[in-house]
C-alpha cells in the first residue's frame, strides 16, 4: 500500500493521559501536515513539515500539542494531559512541494479518532 | 477575514438524479480552489484542483466550475450513485500550500 498510513485508527483514553499518533506519508512526499477535525466541521490545520523541518506550528492548539518528524519520513503527534475537548479525528496528509505552482495535491490518511473519557 | 461558505448544509436526492453544490469564498490572495469528498469516518479524497485561469474541471461524473470574479464555485454530480453519499468540502488556497481555508462541507445523502 503506497498511501498515507495512520496509527492507531482509534484511541480511547482517560482525561489526563498522554497519547501519540503516528503518520507514515507517501514515501516520495516531502511535505507532511496534521489536521484536527470535529464532527460536522472541515479539517482544522495544526502544523506542517517540509522534510524534517517544522515550518509552521503556531496553529497547534496549545502547548500540550507537539509534533515531530525526526528523519523527514514518518511523523508523530503527541497530546499531553488530554482533555475531553481533545476528542476529535486527527488527520495526516502529505504532498510534494511545488513552490512554483503551489498546486500540490494533498493525500490524506484515514485518520486517528481520539475519544477522551 | 478569509472564509469559505458552502450551501446547502445537507442535501438528500434520489439515486440517478443530478445535483449541484455551491461554494462562496472571501479569500485573498487566491491560488487555487479544491473540492474534496469525505466518506464518514475516513480521510478526505481530492476530486479537483482549479487555479485562477481554469473555470471548469471534470473528474468522471464530477464537474467543478470556478468564477474567480464572483468568487464562486460549484460541484455538479451527474447521475448520482449510492456511493456518492459523503461530505463534499470546498477548500481555497490563498498563497501557500499549507494555509488552506476549509469550508464546513455539504453532507450529501443518496437514497435508492
Amino acid at each position: 500500500d503506497t498511501g498515507v498510513s495512520q496509527n492507531p485508527r482509534h484511541k480511547i483514553t482517560k482525561r489526563g493521559q498522554n497519547v501519540t499518533f503516528r503518520c507514515d506519508p507517501i514515501s516520495e512526499h516531502n511535505r507532511l501536515y496534521w489536521y484536527r477535525q470535529t464532527l460536522g466541521q472541515g479539517p482544522e490545520f495544526l502544523t506542517y513539515f517540509q522534510n524534517e523541518a517544522q515550518l509552521e506550528k503556531s496553529r497547534l492548539l496549545s502547548d500540550r500539542f507537539s509534533a515531530e518528524r525526526p528523519k523527514g519520513s514518518f511523523s508523530t503527534l503527541e497530546i499531553q494531559r488530554t482533555e475531553q475537548g481533545d476528542s476529535a479525528m486527527y488527520l495526516c496528509a502529505s504532498s510534494s512541494a511545488d513552490s512554483q505552482l503551489n498546486t500540490g495535491e494533498l493525500f490524506f490518511g484515514e485518520g486517528s479518532r481520539l475519544t477522551v473519557l | 477575514k478569509n472564509q469559505v461558505e458552502q450551501s446547502p448544509q445537507s442535501l438528500i436526492i434520489l439515486e440517478g438524479k443530478n445535483c449541484t453544490l455551491q461554494c462562496n469564498y472571501t479569500v485573498s490572495p487566491f491560488s487555487n480552489l479544491r473540492w474534496y469528498k469525505q466518506d464518514t469516518g475516513r480521510g478526505p479524497v481530492s476530486l479537483t484542483i482549479m487555479t485562477f485561469s481554469e473555470n471548469t474541471k471534470s473528474n468522471g461524473r464530477y464537474t467543478a466550475t470556478l468564477d474567480a470574479d464572483t468568487k464562486q464555485s460549484s460541484l455538479h454530480i451527474t447521475a448520482s450513485q449510492l456511493s456518492d453519499s459523503a461530505s463534499y468540502i470546498c477548500v481555497v488556497s490563498p498563497d501557500s500550500n499549507y494555509q488552506l481555508i476549509w469550508g464546513a462541507g455539504t453532507k450529501l445523502i443518496i437514497k435508492p
